[in-house]
């Protein structure tokens, strides 16, 4: 059964700072990896996918890494800004079989930028 | 272009009643995937339907159940509401069941239910 686990929890920081989250998940036998930002009470907006072949993707000032190998990604924001101020979920896509095309989450880093 | 649209985006109901929520894909997305999502937790997988067919399904109860239609939007049923079961429910669509080298998944803005 894949678990993926988000450190931190959650995390306080100033603006301009760089930062890195990081997802962890325990099957490697994934296709892809999908970061996305929530805003609360809100839905998903998807940040940056990863394809199992990949090892990084970069999307303005965020930059995802994945390692299938150790079941580990990064994700590294910036310059943050206060407008990041969000909980960022990391998921992974579940290969064949019954589990198929079925997303597994984290329970996501909750990220303040405070000015 | 319209993303996914679910509706309705609130709704609140009394215990052991019967609730439809819908959604509708991007246009050209045959693929629909329902997740619940408790306050303080990331989704969880509930239902993926492809082509109108089931392709997975998560550790829910049959109380939950789901349908695709010719225009391949989708309607989330629950029947005997719980207490447990107020959640945002959310909607995703991708281009194909099998989300593609390419593919990932777009979110719709969910529904918040509230069960009393």
């Amino acid at each position: 059964k894949q678990e993926v686990t988000q450190i931190p929890a959650a995390l306080s920081v100033p603006e301009g700072e760089n930062l890195v989250l990081n997802c962890s998940f325990t099957d490697s036998a994934i296709y892809n990896l999908q970061w996305f930002r929530q805003d609360p009470g809100k839905g998903l907006t998807s940040l940056l996918l990863i394809q199992s072949s990949q090892r990084e993707q970069t999307s303005g000032r965020l930059n995802a890494s994945l390692d299938k190998s150790s079941g580990r990604s990064t994700l590294y924001i910036a310059a943050s800004q206060p407008g990041d101020s969000a909980t960022y979920l990391c998921a992974v896509r579940a290969g064949g079989g019954t589990s198929y095309g079925k997303l597994t989450f984290g329970q996501g880093t909750i990220l303040t930028v405070h000015p | 272009d319209a993303g996914v649209t679910q509706s309705p985006t609130h709704l609140i109901k009394t215990r052991g009643q019967h609730v439809t929520l819908r959604c509708s894909p991007i246009s050209g997305h045959k693929s629909v995937s329902w997740y619940q999502q408790v306050l303080g937790q990331g989704p969880q997988f509930i239902f993926q339907y492809y082509e109108k067919e089931e392709r997975g399904r998560g550790n829910f109860p049959d109380r939950f159940s789901a349908r695709q239609f010719p225009n391949y939007s989708s309607e989330l049923n629950v029947n005997a509401l719980l207490l447990g079961d107020s959640a945002l429910y959310l909607c995703a669509s991708s281009r194909r069941g099998n989300q593609g080298p390419t593919d990932g998944y777009t979110f719709g803005s969910g529904t918040r239910l509230t069960v009393v």
